[in-house]
């Protein structure tokens, strides 16, 4: 079975444009949560999908969006990119509920901004 | 307030030696607590996943205990190989209700293994 793959792998933007960043879980996983990996801050929780609808939000402000297609693959959207949103963004796939099931990473998305 | 706190943060230890990493939380309900080894700059991959009733689980070289009583686990790396060094993040799930669970995500313990 393939794992969760995430495209881009590198991206480089400049403050003020926004990024689109793909993920495609596990076949027959119905759940995707996306977070974000800087040094200082860990592994911080940005949303949860499941089933196209968005089931768990982070405190994350609203320039961070994210939506599910039927075939559970995901997108995650940063708008007005800041040099703050420079970081790791994994996205993670589970049966049916993060929470209650075995999750699955992706390998990552690096974003900078410059 | 659900917390994790894993220690020590960072661990040096010789190839061929034996570690423990420590987990402490707070959350509550508790429903289950995962290890999860990071490597520098990839996804983490899942180590164990442990539910109440479970108190020691081994993949490998690992092998994590839970005791729920003082909510605590450990992740005991026996043999380290130069491939161990990593991060180690605990994760732990629990029950917020009404068949809704939030996961609560420690910061980790980076371990180097030297030769």
């Amino acid at each position: 079975k393939a794992g969760v793959t995430q495209t881009p792998r590198y991206l480089i933007k400049t403050r003020g444009q926004q990024v689109t960043l793909s993920c495609s879980p596990i076949s027959g996983h119905r759940s995707v949560s996306w977070y974000q990996q800087t040094p200082g801050q860990g592994l911080q929780f940005l949303f949860e999908y499941f089933s196209e609808t968005q089931r768990n939000k982070g405190n994350f402000p609203g320039r961070f969006s994210g939506r599910q297609f039927s075939n559970s693959r995901s997108e995650m959207n940063v708008s007005t990119l800041e040099l703050g949103d420079s970081a790791l963004y994994l996205c993670a796939s589970s049966p049916r509920d993060r929470g209650r099931d075995e999750q699955f990473f992706g390998p990552g998305t690096r974003l900078t901004v410059l | 307030k659900n917390q994790v706190e894993q220690s020590p943060q960072s661990l040096i230890i010789l190839e061929g030696k034996n570690c423990t990493l420590q987990c402490n939380y707070t959350v509550s309900p508790f429903s289950n607590l995962r290890w999860y080894k990071q490597d520098t700059g990839r996804g983490p991959v899942s180590l164990t996943i442990m539910t109440f009733s479970e108190n020691t689980k081994s993949n490998g070289r690992y092998t994590a205990t839970l005791d729920a009583d003082t909510k605590q686990s450990s992740l005991h790396i026996t043999a380290s190989q130069l491939s161990d060094s990593a991060s180690y993040i605990c994760v732990v799930s629990g029950n917020s209700g009404a068949g809704s669970y939030q996961l609560t995500f420690g910061k980790g313990t980076k371990l180097s293994v030297i030769p």
